[in-house]
């Protein structure tokens, strides 16, 4: 069963440090998603993207995040210089049409220093 | 604006009886709504979804789930819990379809012998 993945399942960087969380929806899918969890907390939306180019963002995706599909099997996120709060479990999530469902990846837990 | 609340952060339920987690949510128009089911180190599985038509809706592993207008609820059913049910639940909001989801903050259910 095709399934989304992710990669690497944990990172762990220093604090300012650039970091790429890797995604790759399942192949034929055309809407993408991050989304994240901090400890304790709720899932929270970040950003779709759809036909090369961002369709929504949420508050917390400012300056500091981008996302790209350099190529046509993978889906990424950027944080420019992490911070102590960006530590979270990130989720990507791909979708075949808008009224499909999402199928989300196992997830990166990326852990500031 | 959309929001989701799950009011029970811990359920516990032995295994055979019946289990009930409760989702209530806010939105100004017809929601659509889910629920996903995520198992430690898993990513997030669909459950079931209301789009429309029918309130009452079934899911996979058993699962059910109502819409209740009146109540701005969607709770989620499973008439005999099994021990591989014990996992973390979240209840999630759409706008539309090809939105980005707006969770709750989910229900950790905990299942005794």
């Amino acid at each position: 069963e095709p399934e989304v993945t992710q990669t690497p399942s944990h990172q762990v960087t220093q604090m300012g440090q650039e970091v790429i969380l890797r995604c790759v929806p399942i192949s034929n899918h055309l809407y993408f998603y991050w989304y994240r969890q901090i400890l304790g907390q709720k899932v929270e939306f970040l950003v779709s993207f759809y036909n090369n180019e961002i369709s929504e963002k949420s508050e917390i995706f400012d300056d500091q995040f981008s996302v790209e599909r350099p190529d046509g099997s993978n889906f990424t996120l950027k944080i420019r210089s992490t911070k102590l709060e960006d530590s979270a479990m990130y989720f990507c999530a791909s979708r075949a049409t808008r009224e499909g469902e999402q199928f989300f990846g196992p997830g990166t837990r990326l852990t500031v220093l | 604006a959309q929001s989701v609340t799950q009011p029970d952060i811990h359920i516990t339920v032995s295994e055979g009886a019946s289990l009930e987690l409760r989702c209530n949510y806010s939105y100004g128009a017809t929601p659509y709504l889910f629920w996903y089911v995520q198992s430690p180190g898993q990513g997030l599985q669909l459950l079931l979804k209301y789009f429309s038509g029918d309130t009452l809706v079934q899911g996979i592993k058993g699962f059910e789930a109502e819409f209740k207008r009146s109540q701005s609820s969607f709770n989620l059913r499973k008439p005999s819990v099994h021990w591989s049910d014990a996992a973390e639940y979240f209840c999630a909001v759409g706008g539309n379809s090809g939105y980005a989801l707006n969770f709750g903050k989910g229900t950790s259910l905990l299942v005794t012998p």
